[in-house]
């Protein structure tokens, strides 16, 4: 059981290339997050889904786009990565409702050039 | 201590001697709260969490204190070893109709040997 795994660990983007960041959850969780985490702020949601086929719009969406095209994978994509986006991203997934307690992935760490 | 919202402040102490990290929440309709602890360079792991209907509870070596009336959360870790070296925040539900968790920017635990 490998909990929250997310991929990749590390990436150096020029500004303007696009990404994806994989996040997949082996706990049959209902709700998926993505979160970015930057130095002197708390943990900021980005988007997140409520179950396979649906996203929602968190704090931060602007720059980034979701899908939830399988229960297990939720998808985090930059379509045009602007320096602002270098952060440390994180997933997260919970089994009940959305105010409930999450668990979360090693994170990714980008840099936007 | 930690308020959500505020700059992260820091807490050392020496092994084996008891730690206090406190966490004022400003939702009285929050309901249920959550503290995780963060690892440099890795992911929020989920220690313990309270609901609003609960003063107290306690785990291993830790135990999380609610005081509803001053909105106030505090984590006690009993015996502080230097593996709980780490930055550690508070998640509220912050109930309503914006029904997620919102994070506290933590506070940075150091254990000196």
């Amino acid at each position: 059981n490998a909990g929250v795994t997310q991929t990749p660990k590390f990436r150096v983007l020029k500004t303007g290339q696009s990404m994806t960041l994989l996040c997949a959850q082996d706990m049959n969780h209902e709700y998926m997050y993505w979160y970015r985490q930057d130095p002197g702020m708390g943990l900021r949601l980005i988007h997140y889904s409520v179950g396979e086929g649906t996203t929602a719009k968190g704090e931060v969406p602007d720059g980034y786009n979701v899908s939830r095209l399988k229960k297990q994978n939720f998808l985090l994509g930059l379509e045009s990565a602007a320096p602002s986006q270098t952060s440390v991203y994180f997933c997260a997934s919970s089994q009940l409702a959305l105010g409930e307690t999450q668990y979360f992935g090693p994170g990714t760490r980008l840099l936007v050039l | 201590g930690e308020s959500v919202g505020l700059h992260l402040p820091t807490l050392s102490v020496q092994e084996g001697d008891n730690s206090i990290i406190n966490c004022a929440y400003s939702n009285s309709a929050s309901d249920y709260f959550i503290w995780y602890k963060q690892e440099s360079g890795k992911g929020p792991q989920f220690i313990i969490d309270i609901r609003s209907n609960m003063d107290k509870r306690q785990g291993q070596r830790v135990t999380v204190l609610l005081n509803k009336t001053v909105k106030h959360l505090s984590l006690q870790i009993a015996a502080t070893q230097p593996g709980d070296s780490a930055v550690y925040f508070c998640a509220e539900n912050s109930g309503g109709s914006n029904y997620k968790l919102t994070f506290g920017k933590g506070t940075l635990l150091t254990v000196n040997p």
